[in-house]
């Protein structure tokens, strides 16, 4: 089974602080997501990743950062966090451009 | 833009009842559709997938979805839902050439026993 493990469930940082969120794979899979997941709102593409060092902005990067040094790593950063990064994020990964995304347990942020 | 909007955000069924969840998107290429489903307490998991072929596809637990290209739609259906149906429920199409997948907002889905 894809196993897609998140370091961190539940985070409660101060506003200001830099936050990292780590997402590691065990499928070999060339592409990886971050997610944000809101009530009413879905989920909104923040980066993603087709391969190592490599990274694309989704469709709200603002106030987001990401680092893919090695294939199963893909990790986010908030580099001065606001309250209105509260939110649960999701990390994803698929095999190559059409396959489905595998999930991970998602990790809960509160910046006060 | 690509864009995709599900019909109802918040739907309460009793057991024994039909489902109809109604999802529809707005690229008008090459499109692959998916429904994910959300379980409390779980993480994000593949209901069923549309890439090519029969416009009616299966998913797992007794779900189906029917593609329907000229109405841009890709409506997820189960004939009789159970109490462990309760979840939350995303629509997600897939442009085909750019691979950027987007979700729906999503439908809570509350099963009453």
């Amino acid at each position: 089974d894809v196993k897609v493990t998140q370091s961190s469930r539940y985070l409660v940082k101060r506003t200001g602080e830099k936050v990292f969120l780590e997402c590691v794979q065990d499928m070999d899979h060339e592409n990886m997501f971050w997610y944000r997941q809101d009530p009413g709102l879905g989920l909104r593409l923040i980066y993603f990743s087709y391969d190592v060092k490599m990274k694309e902005k989704g469709d709200i990067p603002e106030g987001y950062s990401v680092s893919r040094e090695k294939k199963e790593r893909f990790s986010l950063i908030l580099e001065s966090a606001s309250t209105n990064q509260t939110s649960m994020y999701l990390c994803a990964s698929s095999l190559g451009v059409t396959g489905e995304l595998f999930f991970g347990e998602g990790s809960r942020l509160t910046v006060l | 833009a690509q864009s995709v909007s599900q019909h109802n955000h918040h739907v309460i069924l009793s057991e024994a009842a039909s489902l109809e969840l109604g999802c529809n998107y707005s690229y008008g290429g090459t499109v692959n559709l998916f429904w994910y489903v959300q379980y409390p307490g779980q993480h994000l998991q593949l209901l069923l997938k549309y890439f090519s072929g029969d416009p009616l596809v299966k998913g797992i637990k007794g779900f189906e979805a029917e593609f329907i290209k000229s109405k841009f739609s890709f409506n997820l259906r189960k004939p009789s839902v159970q109490w462990s149906d309760t979840a939350e429920y995303f629509c997600a199409p897939r442009n085909g050439n750019t691979g950027k997948l987007i979700f729906g907002q999503g439908t809570t889905l509350q099963v009453k026993p």
